[in-house]
């Protein structure tokens, strides 16, 4: 059975602090793959990042890195330098052998000025 | 990365009717899911959209509730048929990208449907 489990409901960070938001999985596959989504008040899904199970390195775009612990079957999503743009619900994603998404119960992540 | 458009955007509707929402694709997809997500949750899969076949539902989501349809390989469509106030959420169509050892899935931007 496929599990995603983020554990913070909601965060606040003051703007140009770093952020980590949490997210563990849980999959019997071998071969599986990680995303993180945003989901501003508009209501989009807008992809950030992708990593994949046999990935050595973590997968990093912009400020957006993704710290992969493969034993610990975590993937925490690590934003630099918040900006008040990045307030918003952020999603943790397993895809499965099955070419399905499940998906993680969101962080509402409030940047503060 | 594909671009995704869906229609209607919005909609508010009578209990009882049904809607059907589109999703089109710039480019050929293999493949092509339908998400919901009920207000304050997150998103859960309602199916698979297969191309020439019938869609692969998931459990708790029945063809004769939502029945899809994908003509080709950059076009699908979800009714969602006699509506009540329970399917008041966001519809997310999304599409595969899986190129080399990378895989992306990208969301169109969700068609808002509230029911009354």
């Amino acid at each position: 059975a496929q599990k995603i489990t983020q554990t913070q409901p909601g965060m606040f960070v003051q703007e140009k602090e770093a952020v980590t938001l949490d997210c563990t999985y849980d999959t019997s596959d071998q071969s599986y793959g990680l995303f993180w989504y945003k989901q501003p008040s508009s209501g989009e899904m807008i992809f950030l990042i992708y990593q994949g199970s046999y990935d050595e390195q973590n997968a990093t775009e912009g400020r957006y890195s993704l710290n992969f612990q493969k034993a610990r079957k975590s993937a925490n999503l690590v934003i630099s330098a918040s900006q008040l743009g990045d307030s918003a619900m952020y999603f943790c994603a397993l895809y499965s052998s099955a070419s399905k998404i499940i998906f993680g119960s969101g962080t509402r992540l409030s940047i503060r000025p | 990365s594909a671009v995704i458009s869906q229609k209607p955007s919005r909609d508010i509707c009578q209990r009882g009717t049904s809607l059907t929402i589109q999703c089109q694709v710039d480019s050929q997809v293999t493949m092509m899911f339908w998400y919901r997500q009920q207000p304050g949750q997150s998103l859960t899969l309602i199916a698979t959209a297969n191309q020439g076949s019938e869609a692969t539902y998931e459990s708790g989501f029945v063809i004769d509730k939502f029945p899809i349809s994908r003509p080709n390989l950059t076009f699908s469509t979800l009714t969602v048929s006699n509506m009540s106030p329970e399917d008041s959420s966001i519809y997310l169509c999304s599409v595969e990208d899986a190129a080399g050892s990378s895989y992306e899935q990208y969301f169109g931007p969700g068609t808002r449907l509230t029911v009354t």
